[in-house]
């Protein structure tokens, strides 16, 4: 099956640094994926949609300036938290859907990555 | 427009007797349907998908879901639920609509298993 791989699956930094996380699609491609953001006890919050060889789109309220993504290829996409602060501690967890036409491909989730600014 | 309502926020049974997490949605579009797990401090495992073919689908660990279009409801079950079923599942709608992929998540029910 479809495997998407997350890194790193924990971090503890110090505010003011930057944080990168890496989402591969292992066995696919994927010229899209998505960064999720999860809160204690919520569900998944929708951060932005990765794409291949072009700017992210992001979702309302959320900085591109302080949650930077890169696309480089159709196996991988990084989030970078900028300039990270206590209250940018959460669940970091990104998906990819293997290409083709419809909507009837699943997403495949990483396992997330736990962050804590300290 | 597009939604998705996991009536129940927390569900407890004992350990052999039948899960039931419910789940409705709307869509504008005929949507495909999916139901996550999601395991403390991990990422989300697909369980089912229905895309349009038969109403009711099986999934992994013995779940299955039955697609009722009248109701729009895709209701999760299992015959006998196992100590390992504890988890946070999640019901989740998406289309392509409009040139664009739209996913929505329900706000995830939590499944207590009582040995």
């Amino acid at each position: 099956g479809a495997v998407v791989s997350q890194h790193p699956s924990w971090v503890i930094c110090k505010s003011g640094t930057s944080v990168k996380i890496e989402c591969r699609s292992l066995d696919f491609q994927a010229t899209t994926m998505f960064w999720y953001r999860q809160f204690p006890k919520q569900s998944l919050m929708l951060m932005a949609t990765s794409n291949e060889g072009s700017k992210a789109t992001y979702e309302q309220g959320v900085e591109k300036d302080k949650f930077l993504i890169n696309h480089a290829s159709l196996t991988l996409s990084t989030l970078t938290v900028t300039s990270a602060h206590p209250e940018d501690s959460s669940f970091y967890i990104c998906s990819a859907r293997q290409t083709g036409p419809g909507n009837n491909s699943p997403l495949h989730f990483g396992n997330g990555t736990r962050l804590t600014v300290t | 427009a597009q939604s998705v309502t996991q009536l129940d926020s927390h569900v407890s049974v004992s350990e052999g007797t039948p899960v039931l997490l419910r789940c409705n949605y709307s869509s504008s579009y005929s949507p495909s349907l999916f139901w996550y797990v999601q395991h403390p401090n991990k990422g989300l495992q697909l369980l089912l998908k229905y895309t349009s073919a038969a109403t009711l689908v099986k999934g992994i660990n013995g779940f299955e879901a039955e697609f009722k279009k009248s109701e729009t409801s895709f209701h999760l079950t299992k015959p006998s639920a196992h100590m390992s079923d504890a988890a946070e599942y999640f019901c989740v709608v998406s289309h392509s609509g409009g040139g664009y992929q739209k996913v929505t998540f329900g706000t995830g029910t939590k499944l207590q298993v009582i040995p």
